[in-house]
């Protein structure tokens, strides 16, 4: 089994469209996170969910909205998609009680805007 | 603010060869690091971690990294590379300063593996 999953691994779309990405843990993990990796392998941290609440919101556009239905998945809408949103989305997942801050990561998302 | 610097931007080493990769860090109390790996296509693999106790810790796949406090860094070392070991390799920073469980990373070092 797949600790963290990522739906779809791959996703082309236009400029100006609305999708989104779906991550999945396994784990039992209380915390999940969103990551961009842009095209120089820069990480850097986009969202923080801890039981379904909104931990970390880095500087962000507001066309970017997680969602956590549950603590098992938390999703990442982008409405209007512009050229630079064009990278690679990672969903992680911690377990906060555990006082070890390791992340387990998902196989990521290749998002390209055309 | 928290920072991570990894100075080698790509390193080429012959297989059965040493490994050392840099990594220095900048933080207020006594960090959490880690080192994880990211082979081509995939997503960030966890190798180690160093939270506090012995300076050298072991990881998977035969890699280790020592903390030196003094030096503000956290080096990772293998002694003998595969060409497996071929990947992108990225060392991070955590803890109570950098907020609620937010890790931060360093711009990576590629490893080539040379036959």
């Amino acid at each position: 089994d797949t600790a963290v999953s990522q739906t779809p691994k791959y996703l082309v779309t236009q400029m100006g469209n609305d999708k989104s990405i779906k991550c999945e843990q396994n784990l039992g993990h209380d915390t999940m996170y969103w990551y961009k990796q842009d095209s120089k392998k820069f990480l850097k941290i986009m969202f923080s969910y801890n039981n379904k609440e909104l931990i970390i919101n880095e500087t962000v556009p507001n066309r970017f909205s997680p969602k956590s239905p549950d603590k098992a998945h938390l999703n990442l809408h982008i409405n209007s998609l512009e050229l630079g949103d064009s990278a690679v989305y990672f969903c992680a997942a911690s377990l906060t009680t555990s006082g070890s801050y390791e992340q387990y990561f998902g196989p990521g998302t290749r998002l390209t805007v055309t | 603010a928290q920072s991570v610097t990894q100075p080698d931007i790509h390193i080429t080493v012959s297989e059965g060869a040493s490994l050392e990769l840099r990594c220095n860090y900048s933080y207020g109390a006594t960090p959490y690091l880690f080192w994880y790996v990211q082979s081509p296509g995939q997503g960030l693999q966890l190798l180690l971690k160093y939270f506090s106790g012995d300076t050298l810790v072991q990881g998977i796949k035969g890699f280790e990294a020592e903390f030196k406090r003094s030096q503000s860094s956290f080096n990772l070392r293998k002694p003998s590379v595969h060409w497996s070991d071929a990947a992108e390799y990225f060392c991070a920073v955590g803890g109570p300063n950098t907020g609620f469980q937010k890790l931060v990373f360093g711009t990576g070092t590629r490893l080539l593996v040379s036959p």
